[in-house]
């Protein structure tokens, strides 16, 4: 039973290309992010929403689009990658949008190499 | 500065053996503090939260000190299932998590 799962687990691509990837969590939380983990093993918040609203949009280019069509689904378009794109994108979910020290549960993430 | 900042490592660690590390953050507001683990390709996991008077689950020890703003974390008795990432989490506003960098731990028969 996954709690958080994400697809595709590897992703690999052509610069200039638009590509999707998905989030699902079956855990009832109302709360799910995008971070993006680089080369250099930073994880660094992307975006946030907290019952299909956006609640947290940090410094992403306009390339990267989220997308919730209900609170169990994260979405995360990307159009037009580049190089500087390449690394594991983690979704991750949480029961509250700012309310307590809750915990975020993280998907297995996916890898994304742009070449 | 970074946000939250911790030493790489890798602290190589005989099995066994006691290890701490700290965390620096710079932000005075933050409100919660966090230990996540991360092995190798894997997501991070919670490992547990930080409190003001200190916290202890098993053989892991974590402390908060406010004063000067770093958190630690103490790993006693070393398994080799203990070689991981450990990263260190603040929370602040709006549920947003900043993460450092991450300590490599390798423990070693």
């Amino acid at each position: 039973d996954t709690a958080v799962s994400q697809t595709p687990k590897y992703l690999v691509t052509q610069m200039g290309n638009d590509k999707s990837i998905k989030c699902e969590q079956n855990l009832g939380h109302d709360t799910m992010y995008w971070y993006k983990q680089d080369s250099k093993k930073f994880l660094k918040i992307m975006f946030s929403y907290n019952n299909k609203e956006l609640i947290i949009n940090e410094t992403v280019p306009n390339r990267f689009s989220p997308k919730s069509p209900d609170k169990a689904h994260l979405n995360l378009h990307i159009n037009s990658l580049e190089l500087g794109d390449s690394a594991v994108y983690f979704c991750a979910s949480s029961t509250s949008g700012g309310v307590g020290p809750d915990t975020q549960y993280f998907g297995p993430g996916t890898r994304l190499t742009v070449l | 500065r970074k946000e939250v900042e911790q030493d790489p490592g890798p602290f190589n660690v005989p099995e066994g053996a006691t290890v701490a590390f700290n965390c620096t953050y710079s932000n005075s507001a933050s409100q919660s503090f966090f230990w996540y683990r991360q092995d190798c390709r894997k997501e991070p996991k919670l490992l547990m939260s930080v409190y003001s008077s200190g916290n202890e689950d098993g053989r892991f020890t974590a402390q908060l000190n406010r004063a000067s703003q770093y958190i630690s974390l103490l790993i006693r008795d070393s398994k080799l299932s203990d070689s991981a990432t450990y990263l260190c989490v603040h929370k602040a506003a709006g549920n947003k998590l900043t993460f450092g960098g991450g300590t490599r731990v390798l423990v070693k028969p």
